[in-house]
């Protein structure tokens, strides 16, 4: 059974700084996986999809490096923002209808 | 135009009444599904369905039945309606290759 985990569970850094949200899963098996974030009280927004047979993506000030043989991803943001704090949650697909499979999540707060 | 869209936003009702939630998408994805994220924020898959055919149920009461008319339609009625069924439910579609998308989410709060 596909397990997914996020580290750290929380971040708080102040405004400008460079991070790192790291995912790792347990089953390499997958097909894609894809970065989300949500707001307080509000859906998931897509950030990312990354290909099992690709090894990045970038969107913006983001970055998704996807590393399937050793079953991690990290999902990079650049000179973080206010604007950019939100629980960020990372989801593994094994293809056709299975679904996804979620991480706890990253709650992270960018202090001004 | 709202890819994924679901009503209602809010529900309260009283334990064991049946209630239903909509859900419908635009994007012409093949699959749909319904997602509860618990009190503590963790989302777990409930039903996907395919071509208007089930293809998981993950160990969710059967009080809980996935009814899709259409494959753009995905409904989730939930029958006499337990404290423990209080949560968010998400609806999502995929699309191989696309990665999926989900709804605003439905507050199902039962008193």
């Amino acid at each position: 059974k596909q397990e997914v985990t996020q580290i750290p569970a929380a971040l708080s850094v102040p405004e400008g700084e460079n991070l790192v949200l790291n995912c790792s899963f347990t089953d390499s098996a997958i097909y894609n996986l894809q970065w989300f974030r949500q707001d307080p009280g509000k859906g998931l927004t897509s950030l990312l999809l990354i290909q099992s047979s690709q090894r990045e993506q970038t969107s913006g000030r983001l970055n998704a490096s996807l590393d399937k043989s050793s079953g991690r991803s990290t999902l990079y943001i650049a000179a973080s923002q206010p604007g950019d704090s939100a629980t960020y949650l990372c989801a593994v697909s094994g293809g056709g209808a299975d679904g996804l499979t979620f991480g706890k999540g990253t709650h992270l707060i960018i202090q001004p | 135009d709202t890819a994924v869209s679901q009503t209602p936003k809010y529900l309260v009702t009283q334990m064991g009444n049946d209630k239903s939630i909509k859900c419908e998408q635009n994007l012409g994805h093949d699959t749909m599904y319904w997602y509860k994220q618990d009190s503590k924020k963790f989302l777990k898959i409930m039903f996907s369905y395919n071509n208007k055919e089930l293809i998981i149920n993950e160990t969710v009461p059967n009080r809980f039945s996935p009814k899709s008319p259409d494959k753009a339609h995905l409904n989730l009625h939930i029958n006499s309606l337990e404290l423990g069924d209080s949560a968010v439910y998400f609806c999502a579609s995929s699309q191989v290759t696309y990665g999926y998308t989900f709804g605003s989410g439905t507050r199902l709060t039962v008193v």
